[in-house]
């Protein structure tokens, strides 16, 4: 699982509601990454982490917000839900020295949402 | 800005059959550029990647080469299973203050036939 767990797998949420997606990595990687998969889109970065207490926003971050509570985790939190996110989102880490990356980008199963 | 277009899929194919999926990038300077695979409901992993121009990467019989003249970066395997059925993405890493945030293509998905 390249050392990332999402939580959770599913989700179906009705607009307005609100929740947050997990997501922790054992590998000690300093960098994570959110990101939604759309059909014909590729992925798009919502947010990322080059470090402990830092993120920033990345090509779609509208309707989202993210917390590095540590080292290991990254979470994503949508505060009033819309349908336009219904999406597949995943998590990812990677090593990083300065701003550049060094290696590959790990990716955790994803969590298919549907918002109604 | 930086970006990655792929052939439009989705692709099908018959076992045995050559496999070929076009991705070519826009980047400022010299990108690393990636080949990623997703499994049904599966995450994406690395299937292989290039870091300089001429750079062939390879793996599990996939191969791609770095093409700086034609800024390509073409997915080939002479002989495609059943078992490589899934979705393939071609990344870019365009370096500098990137802080290692990846640029990708759309996406193809490949569906082999027995």
């Amino acid at each position: 699982n390249a050392g990332v767990t999402q939580t959770p797998k599913f989700q179906v949420l009705k607009t307005g509601q609100s929740m947050t997606l997990q997501c922790a990595q054992d590998m000690n990687h300093n960098s994570m990454y959110w990101y939604r998969q759309d059909p014909g889109m590729g992925l798009r970065l919502i947010y990322y982490s080059a470090s402990e207490g830092t993120t920033d926003k990345g090509e779609v971050p509208n309707g989202y917000n993210v917390s590095r509570l540590n080292k290991r985790e990254f979470s994503l939190r949508l505060e009033s839900a819309a349908p336009s996110q219904t999406s597949v989102y995943f998590c990812a880490h990677g090593r990083t020295s300065g701003d550049l990356l060094l290696g590959e980008q790990y990716f955790g199963p994803g969590t298919r949402l549907t918002v109604t | 800005g930086n970006s990655v277009t792929q052939m439009e899929g989705p692709v099908t194919l018959s076992e045995e059959a050559f496999l070929t999926i076009n991705c070519t990038y826009t980047a400022t300077g010299y990108p690393s550029l990636f080949w990623y695979v997703q499994y049904p409901g599966e995450g994406l992993q690395l299937l292989l990647k290039a870091t300089k121009a001429d750079d062939k990467g390879s793996n599990k019989g996939f191969e791609a080469t770095y093409r700086k003249e034609t800024t390509s970066f073409h997915l080939e395997k002479g002989s495609v299973q059943v078992s490589d059925s899934a979705v393939y993405f071609c990344a870019l890493y365009a370096g500098g203050t990137s802080y290692g945030k990846l640029t990708f293509g759309q996406g193809t998905i490949l569906t082999v036939h027995p």
